[in-house]
């Protein structure tokens, strides 16, 4: 039973740039919440997706977007890169149960803005 | 709001030693709370849940937490640290929505010494 797969593992990009990361939920799991993990910090949600559609978001700005394909996949893209963007990026792939079983986590994609 | 609180960045234990990391949460309503375990250049790992019910739970590889609502603490535990258990842990509350998003404390470093 393969787990939650993000890629790419790793990213560098440019300051102002635009980047896509890429989640895969664990089988059976129909939600999936991004959340971004700076240096030294715990992670921050940034949006959660259910069928197809962003149920939640956190307080990010709007240039983090996302989207949920048909087979519980999602997206993240950030456009305009800052340097603070920086961070360690982890997908959490859950049942639409409204959080009352464990979100289990991808490995992250580690993106670096330079 | 819902917050969680670590107030140890790092906790040093000898193998063989009963380990505790502590945390405290600040929640509207009925508490629900996870353990989380992150190793180097890796995603987050479950480890426990708090929902109802007893308030002694037990979790993954060896460890229990404590839940104490007159203390709004949700302590991790185990009897007997092994080396590698050294790892950074996230206490997290699930927010009250309906997505169940998750809102993670700042995390400890556990070092668990031979």
């Amino acid at each position: 039973d393969a787990g939650v797969t993000q890629s790419p593992t790793h990213l560098i990009k440019t300051r102002g740039q635009q980047v896509t990361l890429r989640c895969s939920p664990k089988s059976g799991h129909d939600t999936v919440s991004w959340y971004q993990q700076a240096l030294g910090q715990g992670p921050q949600f940034i949006f959660q997706y259910y069928e197809e559609e962003e149920r939640q978001r956190g307080n990010f700005p709007d240039r983090f977007s996302g989207h949920q394909f048909p087979n519980y996949s999602s997206e993240l893209n950030v456009n305009a890169l800052l340097l603070g963007d920086s961070a360690l990026y982890l997908c959490a792939s859950s049942r639409g149960d409204r959080g009352l079983l464990e979100q289990y986590f991808g490995p992250g994609t580690r993106l670096t803005v330079t | 709001a819902q917050s969680v609180a670590q107030p140890e960045d790092q906790v040093n234990v000898a193998e063989g030693n009963p380990l505790t990391v502590k945390c405290t949460y600040s929640v509207s309503g009925n508490p629900y709370l996870f353990w989380y375990v992150q190793y180097p250049n890796r995603g987050l790992q479950f480890l426990l849940k708090y929902i109802t019910g007893d308030n002694l739970v037990k979790g993954s590889y060896g460890f229990e937490a404590e839940f104490n609502k007159s203390q709004t603490s949700f302590h991790l535990k185990k009897p007997s640290a092994l080396v590698s258990d050294s790892a950074l842990y996230f206490c997290a509350v699930r927010d009250t929505s309906n997505t169940g998003k998750l809102i993670f404390g700042q995390g400890t470093t556990l070092q668990v010494k031979p």
